[in-house]
């Protein structure tokens, strides 16, 4: 299995430039998650996902939008770029029991610059 | 406001010495705790899970402790390698909205030298 995966795994966008980032996981895991990791700061979660076709606002959503059309994919998408997404993107993916997500899986990340 | 502080910062020590990370956590209503280690250019990777009934918890040369009155946490690592440089985070879930949130600290560095 190869878990959770990313791509890219760098990218340099110019302000106003769109992307998307692509997260799969092959472990069959009802939720997944997009994180933002800033340095000297905690993950800071900015979607996630409870099944497939749904998708919910984390605790930094602003200037960007989510997909998950099929249950192994999440994706992330930043419409209008701005240096302040300058980050490392981790996708996590997890399976729910008891009402409480369990441990999360994560991906190695996307490195973006925005300049 | 539901919060996670980790002390120290950033640790160095010499291979082999022992070391233990703090956690301080600020949440309610508590559900459990999670340490992560995080690997440099990785993402984290699960050591240990408590929940509140839970004092201690171990993963090889990893022992997580719990007390849930003080809320605090600390994460031992005994005989320490090189392969234990990286970044310790420390993680609380907590029920909202009936919804689990996961709070995240920001994290310990800890650097082995040989």
């Amino acid at each position: 299995n190869a878990g959770v995966t990313q791509t890219p795994k760098f990218r340099v966008l110019k302000t106003g430039q769109s992307m998307t980032l692509l997260c799969a996981q092959d472990m069959n895991h009802e939720y997944m998650y997009w994180y933002r990791q800033d340095p000297g700061m905690g993950l800071r979660l900015i979607h996630y996902s409870v099944g497939e076709g749904t998708t919910a606002k984390g605790e930094v959503p602003d200037g960007y939008n989510v997909s998950r059309l099929k249950k192994q994919n999440f994706l992330l998408g930043l419409e209008s770029a701005a240096p302040s997404q300058t980050s490392v993107y981790f996708c996590a993916s997890s399976s729910w029991t008891s009402g409480d997500a369990e441990t999360q899986y994560f991906g190695p990340g996307t490195r973006l610059l925005v300049l | 406001k539901n919060q996670v502080e980790q002390s120290p910062q950033s640790l160095i020590i010499l291979e082999g010495k022992n070391c233990t990370l703090q956690c301080n956590y600020t949440v309610s209503p508590f559900s459990n705790l999670r340490w992560y280690k995080q690997d440099t250019g990785r993402g984290p990777v699960s050591l240990t899970i408590m929940t509140f009934s839970e004092n201690t918890k171990s993963n090889g040369r990893y022992t997580a402790t719990l007390d849930a009155d003080t809320k605090q946490s600390s994460l031992h690592i005994t005989a320490s390698q090189l392969s234990d440089s990286a970044s310790y985070i420390c993680v609380v879930s907590a029920l909202k909205d009936s919804n689990y949130q996961l709070i995240w600290g920001a994290g310990t560095k800890l650097i082995i030298k040989p």
